[in-house]
């Protein structure tokens, strides 16, 4: 998998958004930006994913730069329980491995 | 609608026994794969199976760890003959199918630590 750069950590408030930057300057055409985030004491969870347009969910959004050697997750109204490490990985390889690649990823704090 | 279970969510074994952690998926996920978390380190994989069938097991350590999905009942990661380094966090997640579009989705981990 190729590899991404983030930030160590970053510091938000309660309701206001966050953009979480990821820089994957080597990335390849069939790469997918996936992120996950892990909250304290838990499993890794989820986030979201894309290829080449920007996405959205229910948690967040994923804003991938046109040449696509970086993206930014946006949470549009931080809460308390959106503190968490937060790992963007690429995946590629249709037919080949499964896994996923974890960085040191961007801790999150959210101050009240 | 239950998320990826996994059992015990605590683990305590002397060095030399056995640990066996257990993973159930999500429903209709046919595929498994398990994660290492050691103390301060970040998320490593370790295996990825389908039913009866190990795919990748690139990140298991050559002796002492094995894993299994049967075909009824749960994944099972075997660590034999355990020492003070395996303690860790084991997670486990489940994909519906294979594909790097596919969403890995995870248990809250078992916590195996050695005494």
């Amino acid at each position: 998998d190729a590899k991404t750069t983030q930030p160590n950590s970053m510091e938000s408030n309660e309701e206001e958004p966050v953009h979480l930057p990821c820089n994957h300057s080597t990335i390849s055409g069939t790469d997918y930006i996936h992120w996950y985030r892990q909250l304290p004491s838990q499993g890794p969870e989820y986030v979201i994913h894309g290829l080449t347009s920007n996405v959205n969910n229910r948690m967040a959004s994923l804003a991938i730069a046109e040449d696509r050697k970086s993206s930014t997750l946006i949470l549009h109204r931080a809460t308390l329980r959106d503190a968490a490490v937060y790992y963007c990985i690429l995946r590629d390889d249709p037919q080949g491995a499964q896994k996923l690649v974890f960085g040191q990823g961007t801790r999150l704090t959210i101050n009240p | 609608n239950a998320g990826v279970m996994q059992n015990p969510r605590h683990l305590v074994r002397r060095r030399g026994q056995e640990a066996r952690l257990r993973c159930s998926p999500m429903k209709g996920h046919s595929h498994v794969y398990w994660y290492r978390q050691l103390p301060e380190e970040g998320l490593k994989f370790m295996v990825y199976l389908q039913k009866e069938n190990i795919i990748d097991e690139s990140g298991m350590p050559k002796e002492r760890f094995s894993a299994e999905f049967p075909k009824e009942g749960p994944s099972i990661l075997r660590i034999q003959q355990v020492v003070r380094g395996d303690s860790a966090a084991y997670f486990c997640a489940s994909s519906v199918s294979w594909g790097v579009n596919q969403p890995q989705h995870f248990g809250d981990g078992t916590r195996l630590s050695i005494l």
